[in-house]
């Protein structure tokens, strides 16, 4: 049971440059998020899908876009990368949206140059 | 709009030396109050949820608990590998799906 997967791991990108990150949870769970986290400031909300279909923004989604694929893949693209998005980014899940424990995955660490 | 405060920033404890994190909050309408541990680079490992005034939960050296405007965290006889940061988030009524997080607290246990 392996829980919430990200990949990469690690990446770097140019500005201007696009990618997606990939996130897997095995633990039938409704809800998937995607928060971004900085120095200096908590974790923050950028998108999430409340259950398999459908997607909401969160706090700062301005320069993302996502796909929930199926109920247990969902995926963030960033179009044009600039380094203002240089971040370390979490997917999360969990059971349903509300009032319920959001288990978050090992994080993917982008640098934009 | 919903407000996580942690404090201390940053925490030194002595192998045994017990001591509190404090969680200070503003939402509207508590869901839920999460504390989290958060190894460096790692993802954020959830240890409580609280719904209510008055609850109490603990595992092995933690005990958390909530009143209306915060939440302590606290650690008995901690030791070396208790050394984390730990996060708070509060899930508001009004917020959606969204947890609220709080920058956390670096501990530090030195044997």
């Amino acid at each position: 049971n392996a829980g919430v997967t990200q990949t990469p791991k690690f990446q770097v990108l140019k500005t201007g440059q696009s990618m997606t990150l990939q996130c897997a949870q095995d633990m039938n769970h409704n809800s998937m998020y995607w928060y971004r986290q900085d120095p200096g400031m908590g974790l923050r909300l950028i998108y999430y899908s409340a259950s398999e279909g459908t997607t909401d923004k969160g706090e700062v989604p301005n320069g993302y876009n996502v796909s929930r694929l199926n109920k247990r893949e969902f995926s963030l693209r960033l179009e044009s990368a600039a380094p203002s998005q240089t971040s370390v980014y979490f997917c999360a899940s969990s059971e349903v949206g509300s009032a319920d424990t959001q288990y978050f995955g090992p994080g993917t660490r982008l640098t934009v140059l | 709009e919903d407000q996580v405060t942690q404090s201390p920033e940053a925490l030194r404890l002595q192998e045994g030396e017990s001591s509190s994190l404090n969680c200070s909050y503003t939402v509207s309408g508590l869901r839920g109050l999460f504390w989290y541990r958060q190894d460096p680079g790692k993802g954020p490992e959830f240890l409580f949820t609280l719904y209510s005034a008055g609850e109490e939960k603990e595992k092995e050296r933690l005990k958390a608990t909530l009143t209306k405007k915060e939440s302590f965290l606290h650690i008995t006889a901690p030791k070396p590998e208790d050394s984390a940061t730990y996060l708070c988030a509060v899930q508001g009524r009004l917020a959606g799906y969204a947890l609220n997080f709080g920058k956390g607290t670096s501990l530090l246990v030195t044997p």
